[in-house]
């Protein structure tokens, strides 16, 4: 069964206004989650590293002001998009590791539409 | 930099028939190499992994192929089924890194 679940599975919002993408983990106390977001046809691209109790670390050229992170509990990581516009829709997707193991389990991914 | 690529961005292969998909990467300091199947609308799914200190991993009808010296990986899929009709990621990781790097993904479509 899914180990990590998302929330939203789809969002459409008006531009402007700010939309929270959840990400939790079901099996496993995860103290470092990932976000990532995906343009259709293109690969996965690393957005930020959510660490609990701790800021996030972001990629280069994101935003971190925009796509705020919040890791709040070892089971749950937040995405909210501040100000969003059309070209942040996109399908965002969020994983976690598994003690220390490299593999990343992944959630089911959210749709986003910025009207 | 890190960046892993692949040659094919799609593969069409007969139902029951072998598929081989491929993966370039750059970094010699890679030393976990990883496949993921995503089927579309759908997060990524892990197929099997390898680490660098081995050449050769298989599971069940998959087999991946890790050649460091050309800085090569592939994903073999034995007896092709259309439930493996999806996009197929290689992903690395730079040693001392928590975070994978994706290539560019190979969309395979099975033909019946």
């Amino acid at each position: 069964g899914a180990v990590v679940s998302q929330h939203p599975s789809w969002v459409i919002c008006k531009s402007g206004t700010s939309v929270k993408i959840e990400c939790r983990s079901l099996d496993f106390q995860a103290t470092t989650m990932f976000w990532y977001r995906q343009f259709p046809k293109q690969s996965l691209m690393l957005m930020a590293t959510s660490n609990e109790g701790s800021k996030a670390t972001y990629e280069q050229g994101v935003e971190k002001d925009k796509f705020l992170i919040n890791h709040a509990s070892l089971t749950l990581s937040t995405l909210t998009v501040t100000s969003a516009h059309p070209e942040d829709s996109s399908f965002y997707i969020c994983s976690r590791r598994q003690g220390s193991s490299y593999e990343q389990y992944f959630g089911p991914g959210t749709r986003l539409t910025v009207t | 930099g890190e960046s892993v690529g692949l040659h094919l961005p799609t593969l069409s292969v007969q139902e029951g028939d072998n598929s081989i998909i491929n993966c370039a990467y750059s970094n010699s300091a890679s030393d976990y190499f990883i496949w993921y199947k995503q089927e579309s609308g759908k997060g990524p799914q892990f197929i099997i992994d390898i680490r660098s200190n081995m050449d050769k991993r298989q599971g069940q009808r998959v087999t991946v192929l890790l050649n460091k010296t050309v800085k090569h990986l592939s994903l073999q899929i034995a007896a092709t089924q259309p439930g493996d009709s999806a996009v197929y990621f290689c992903a690395e990781r730079l040693q001392g890194a928590q975070k994978l790097v994706f290539g560019q993904g190979t969309r395979l479509t099975i033909n019946p």
